[in-house]
């Protein structure tokens, strides 16, 4: 899917470390999301931006910061994570945020490990 | 909050039709049923959105009851290549309830 790109693709790192995971949507869409997706768990929606704004924040720890500078790019920053934080994160993007009636086309995703 | 029950794993065989069928008793008369495809290791796909009664595009049909408390999403002919984890998601324009994914079913094709 080329509508959503995420980067890295890999991600390792130590507990201490700070980095960041990048997406963006060539879709001129307004509404972008952040998903966690562990091994053998169902995909847990973390944040939601509609038009830059945060409107969902899902009870995620503060060592995850999102960043939604305009509507085409989102960024996810991290910082003291955790070994239990090692994940596959997706992005996704919608037209608009309508919750479950809107379409969401979802990025590759970055495969995290925390060591 | 209109939570879905999907079976957890089925088998076919390839050129078979195959039918899944998502439980959602609870909902809600402004809620959409929506169903994605997912592969190991990527981002989920879409596959149909309906409403009611009977949706059709180039890869699957939905079909919808009257009393909507299910959904069936039909795949003709399956492939190797349909193995995948297939969700279910029931929600509105209205917040993020219908953004709860599950833990959806996983098709396995078999030669």
């Amino acid at each position: 899917e080329t509508g959503v790109t995420q980067t890295p693709r890999h991600l390792v790192m130590g507990m201490t470390n700070k980095k960041s995971l990048k997406c963006e949507q060539h879709l001129g869409h307004n509404a972008m999301y952040w998903y966690k997706q562990s091994a053998k768990k169902p995909l847990e929606l973390m944040f939601v931006y509609s038009l830059e704004e945060r409107v969902e924040n899902n009870s995620v720890p503060s060592r995850f910061s999102p960043e939604c500078p305009n509507s085409s790019h989102l960024f996810l920053h991290l910082h003291t994570l955790q070994p239990e934080d090692s994940a596959l994160y997706l992005c996704a993007s919608s037209q608009d945020y309508r919750g479950g009636a809107d379409t969401q086309y979802f990025g590759p995703g970055t495969r995290l490990t925390v060591l | 909050l209109a939570k879905t029950t999907q079976p957890i794993s089925m088998d076919s065989y390839e050129g078979q039709e195959v039918n899944i069928t998502c439980s959602h008793n609870n909902i809600a008369t402004n809620d959409y049923i929506t169903w994605y495809q997912q592969f190991p290791s990527q981002g989920p796909r879409f596959i149909i959105q309906g409403y009611k009664t009977k949706v059709t595009n180039e890869v699957a049909s939905l079909f919808i009851p009257a009393d909507r408390k299910s959904s069936t999403l039909s795949l003709p002919r399956v492939s190797l290549s349909d193995t995948a984890v297939y969700y279910c998601l029931v929600g509105d324009r209205g917040g993020a309830d219908g953004l709860t994914f599950g833990k959806g079913t996983h098709l396995i094709i078999q030669p």
